[in-house]
């Protein structure tokens, strides 16, 4: 999706390691939210945030930690705890209509990440 | 726990047929419900978006419906083409957006 950039586009991690997937956006979105995508699974919520400096653990945050100091930029740290980090990961965002429904959440083009 | 089943797993089609994408979820207290299309290594282009007082949504070829009370969602590709050929996933949002996905149909468009 335009105005969403995950980078990078694959990423490997030793045994131990703590990663960082970037995550950064251009649509004056306030809510963001990271992914997982395994195969033969659908998405899996990983943390979303709907305001700077806010965020809430999702269904599967074990192993993971986000921060939120910018409205434009949300990171996924993949830490040593998290024993099976192998998959692609996705960053969304979603603004609000005036009526407080929500609108489509809007998705990046992903991150593969390794372990070697 | 909301449960988002999509049927079928993968569907190969000639082109020019229409075709029916099925999602069914267990929580009908449903806030929306979006249709997704990911192609192979990419991240998911949103499609449609329902919300729960609508009961379908229209985007030139695409056509998706929603019955909150049977827990069924429908998505109608009307004239097929090779170009459609791709995973569509539904997800049903619950507060705050959070959405549940289904596992996707792999559809194959045949020339």
């Amino acid at each position: 999706d335009g105005g969403i950039t995950q980078s990078p586009k694959y990423l490997f991690r030793k045994e131990g390691q703590n990663v960082t997937l970037s995550c950064e956006q251009n649509l004056n979105h306030d809510a963001m939210y990271w992914y997982r995508q395994d195969p033969g699974q659908g998405l899996r919520l990983i943390y979303y945030s709907q305001i700077v400096n806010d965020f809430q653990k999702g269904d599967i945050a074990e192993g993971y930690s986000v921060s939120r100091e910018k409205k434009e930029s949300f990171p996924l740290t993949v830490t040593s705890a998290q024993k099976n980090p192998t998959a692609f990961y996705l960053c969304a965002t979603s603004g609000w209509n005036k009526g407080g429904s929500n609108q489509p959440q809007h998705f990046g083009d992903g991150t593969r990440l390794s372990i070697l | 726990k909301q449960e988002v089943t999509q049927i079928p797993a993968a569907l190969s089609v000639p082109e020019g047929e229409n075709l029916v994408l099925n999602c069914s979820f267990t929580d009908s207290a449903i806030y929306n419900l979006q249709w997704f299309r990911q192609d192979p290594g990419k991240g998911l282009t949103s499609l449609l978006l329902i919300q729960s007082s609508q009961r379908e949504q229209t985007s030139g070829r695409l056509n998706a419906s929603l019955d909150k009370s049977s827990g069924r969602s429908t998505l109608y590709i009307a004239a097929s083409q090779p170009g459609d050929s791709a995973t569509y996933l539904c997800a049903a949002s619950t507060g705050a957006n959070n959405l549940f996905f289904g596992t996707g149909t792999r559809l194959t468009v045949i020339p």
